[in-house]
């Protein structure tokens, strides 16, 4: 079965310091997703991208997130400047038609 | 505002009893109602849409407009089926891109 991968599974980073988490979604997929969920809280909605452009973000997705799908395989999410709060487990989905998500396993981000 | 409400944080059964995890959510349109398990350590997987009224692994969940409920049951429990259970809206304006919404999850624990 198709399976959308992330990677690493856990980035320990200093506050401050810039990360990129990458997703390689399921090959004929056409929209992507990034989620998060910090640790004991529920699963929040960051962005959607499809054909190439964010379609959807959220409140929490400002200006220190960036997305990018700079080939036609990777799906990267950019925190320029991280901060305590923004250690959670990312989750990263793809869909082929927006009626289903696969998600991958997840990175863990800890901002020490 | 669109919310999901999972009220059980934890629900422990023993193997063999019947399980009912409760979700009920407010949204004004035709939402689209979905369950998603997490094992141990794995990553989200979808486990039941409404739209396709399917039984998984034992699981049924009827969406009820009137209560705006869509609980999640299974008549006989089994160890293996302990995980956490997400229950999520998807909104239904007709973007393909529409976020998923996630209630904050149930832990099904079951005992032998």
């Amino acid at each position: 079965e198709p399976e959308v991968t992330q990677t690493p599974s856990h980035q320990v980073t200093q506050m401050g310091q810039e990360v990129i988490l990458r997703c390689v979604p399921i090959s004929n997929h056409l929209y992507f997703y990034w989620y998060r969920q910090i640790l004991g809280q529920k699963v929040e909605f960051l962005v959607s991208f499809y054909n190439n452009e964010i379609s959807e973000k959220s409140e929490i997705f400002d200006d220190q997130f960036s997305v990018e799908r700079p080939d036609g395989s990777n799906f990267t999410l950019k925190i320029r400047s991280t901060k305590l709060e923004d250690s959670a487990m990312y989750f990263c989905a793809s869909s082929a038609t927006g009626l289903g998500y696969t998600f991958g396993s997840g990175t863990r981000l800890t901002v020490v | 505002a669109q919310r999901v409400t999972q009220p059980e944080k934890l629900l422990s059964v023993f193997k063999g009893a019947p399980v009912e995890l409760k979700c009920n959510y407010s949204y004004s349109g035709s939402p689209e109602l979905f369950w998603y398990v997490q094992y141990s350590r794995q990553r989200l997987q979808l486990l039941l849409r409404h739209i396709s009224r399917e039984s998984i692994k034992g699981f049924t969940a009827d969406l009820n407009k009137g209560e705006t409920s869509f609980h999640l049951k299974k008549p006989f429990a089994q160890e293996e089926d302990s995980a956490m259970y997400y229950c999520a809206l998807k909104e239904n304006y007709g973007g393909a891109t529409n976020k998923l919404i996630f209630g904050t999850g149930t832990l099904l624990a079951v005992q032998p």
